[in-house]
């Protein structure tokens, strides 16, 4: 079945760790997102990439880093230096031309 | 500043009964407007979709509405069921964009 994988579903980070999320397409899509969701805030863009070894900054990249370098791959980290890191965390994919994104079923991180 | 605004932040509606959720934008340059159904713990999943040269589309027991004078659109959902119970995000898009610009989103309760 073709579909995003993002794993872990569950994660805690202690402060001042780094840790990285994972997403995982096997829709052969160029263009990859990660989103953040916070109550009554909706979706928030972190990062973008629509090709690999390229990616571009969101509206609140502040703290987080990518890297995509498969086409299938786009994992996300949280550093040290994401304040406020406690969320829900999506990643989505689509085709350059295309208009339907789709979701993963999403990280929750929680700081302890 | 938000590219597509969203209304009410929540809903409460008997069963059986209508449930409009409602979205405004500003550029006029968008031309794909999807919405979204989210069920706790999952990601979105597209719902219904529509481009601005209809004024309506209509699957099964969802329709969209779209006023492009006003710069509008709307979800009705006939019918509302418990199992309807999700948060609903609208979403703006356009040809050669990096992102879907979302909604606020929109928590949707149906009792019984």
């Amino acid at each position: 079945d073709g579909g995003i994988t993002q794993s872990p579903k569950y994660l805690f980070r202690k402060e001042g760790q780094n840790v990285t999320l994972s997403c995982e397409q096997n829709l052969n899509h160029d263009a990859m997102y990660w989103y953040r969701q916070d109550p009554g805030q909706g979706l928030r863009l972190i990062y973008y990439s629509q090709i690999v070894n390229d990616f571009q900054k969101g509206d609140i990249a502040e703290g987080y880093s990518v890297s995509r370098e498969k086409k299938e791959s786009f994992p996300l980290t949280v550093t040290s230096a994401q304040k406020n890191p406690t969320a829900f965390y999506l990643c989505a994919s689509r085709t350059l031309a295309g208009t339907e994104a789709f979701f993963g079923q999403g990280t929750r991180l929680t700081v302890v | 500043q938000q590219q597509v605004k969203q209304s009410p932040q929540s809903l409460i509606v008997q069963k059986g009964g209508i449930s409009i959720i409602n979205c405004a934008y500003e550029n006029t340059a968008f031309d794909y407007f999807p919405w979204y159904q989210q069920f706790p713990g999952k990601g979105p999943a597209l719902l219904i979709a529509i481009r601005p040269d209809v004024s309506e589309k209509k699957e099964g027991r969802f329709t969209i509405s779209f006023n492009k004078s006003a710069k509008q659109f709307s979800l009705h959902i006939m019918d509302s069921q418990p199992g309807d119970s999700a948060t609903y995000f609208c979403a703006a898009d356009r040809a050669g964009a990096n992102n879907l610009f979302f909604g606020t989103g929109t928590r949707l309760t149906v009792i019984p």
